[in-house]
Formats: C-alpha cells, structure tokens, sequence
C-alpha cells in the first residue's frame, strides 16, 4: 500500500530532551516535507526537501532540523523542545511534476507535548 | 501574511443541507486549487482540485467554483451528510511549484 509512515503517533517529552519524529514513504516520492498544525493557524509547513540531500526552511523552522540521506526518509529533529513546540505534526511527500499539480500524501500525524 | 485567506474557521450544517468554504487568494502566479479534506486522527487527504481554466469542477457531491477575475475559488458539498465532518483546507501553488499555501482550514460538522 502506498503510503507516508511516521513514529512514533504520540509523544509526551520534557523541555530540552532531544527527540526524533521519523518520515518513511513507499512510493519513491522525490518531494518530502514536515508540517506541524495548531488550532486556529491551519497547516504551517517547517521545513521540506526538494530531492536528496536537498532541504529547505519553511514558514517556521526556528527549533527544527532535517535531514535527507535517503529519498525514502525524512526525519524531524527536536534538539531542544520547549512547549511551543506541542502541536500535531504531519509528513507529506509528493511526486515532482512540472506541471505544479502537486498532490501530496499525507502521514497519519504525530501528536507531541513538550512539559 | 496569509496568501491564501479560507473562511469561514467553523461551519455547522444541517444533513441534506449545502456546506460553502471559500478561499480568496492575492497570488496571481498560483495556477493550481487543491482542497483536502481531513477526517479526526488522519492526515489530510485531496478531495478535489481546479485549474483556472475552468469556472467549475464536480465530483459526485463536491464543486469547486472558480473565479479569477476575483481571485475566490469555494468549495461546495451539496446534501452534506454527517459522514462529511472533517476539517477542509484550501490550498493554492504557483505554476511549476510543488509547495503548496494552505489556508487555515475549516472546521464542518454536519448534524444528522
């Protein structure tokens, strides 16, 4: 089944302990990206990748890292969560098509709250 | 700031009634309307997308309107049926782009 997997879905840490929300997809998307979505402002994209070893900030990157060694995964790393950083977080990937009618496949999501 | 402004943040609606999303967009460069929709505890998912070379494109239930003179594309789902509650965002993408701009979404819930 074509799919975007992400782990862990739910995650409870404390403020300052690193932590890694891993991104796998089956369909040899070339286009990955992270989004994290809060009551009220919708989808807001963090970071996205463009190809491998191809990563670009979005609209709110500041305490996020990324990393594309390989087109499959697409890991979001907390080095430091604080509790601004509690949200829902989805991974989406896409084929590259030039012409723009990019459909993007969707993670399940992953709940985090930072205490 | 938003470039792409959905509205409204909430919708409730009766069952066999019309449920209207609309998104206004200022991008003239964005050439690609997808909506996804978004059930409790899933990710979002592409319920139907527009080109602005058509005013209009139905899916079984669903139709988008386009206006581009306007720059406003909606979203409607005629004899909205309880099984329709989800989140809806809007999205736009300029041409040759793969990253799209949602708008913050809309909250549907249809009472049976």
């Amino acid at each position: 089944e074509a799919q975007v997997t992400q782990n862990p879905r739910y995650l409870i840490t404390v403020t300052g302990k690193k932590l890694t929300v891993t991104c796998s997809q089956n369909m040899n998307h070339e286009y990955m990206s992270w989004y994290r979505q809060d009551p009220g402002l919708g989808l807001r994209q963090i970071y996205y990748s463009m190809n491998v070893e191809v990563t670009d900030k979005g609209d709110v990157p500041e305490g996020y890292k990324v990393s594309r060694k390989e087109k499959r995964n697409f890991p979001l790393i907390l080095e430091s969560p604080s509790p601004n950083q509690t949200s829902l977080y989805f991974c989406a990937s896409s084929l590259r098509r030039g012409s723009g009618a990019n459909v993007l496949t969707f993670g399940a999501g992953s709940r985090l709250t930072v205490l | 700031q938003q470039q792409v402004k959905q509205s409204p943040q909430s919708l409730i609606v009766q069952k066999g009634g019309i449920s209207i999303i609309n998104c206004a967009y200022e991008n003239t460069a964005f050439d690609y309307f997808p909506w996804y929709q978004q059930f409790p505890g899933k990710g979002p998912a592409l319920l139907i997308a527009i080109r602005p070379d058509v005013s209009e494109k139905k899916e079984g239930r669903f139709t988008i309107s386009f206006n581009k003179s306007a720059k406003q594309f909606s979203l409607h789902i005629m004899d909205s049926q309880p099984g329709d509650s989800a989140t809806y965002f809007c999205a736009a993408s300029p041409g040759g782009s793969y990253i799209p701009t949602f708008g913050r979404g809309t909250s549907l819930i249809v009472h049976p």
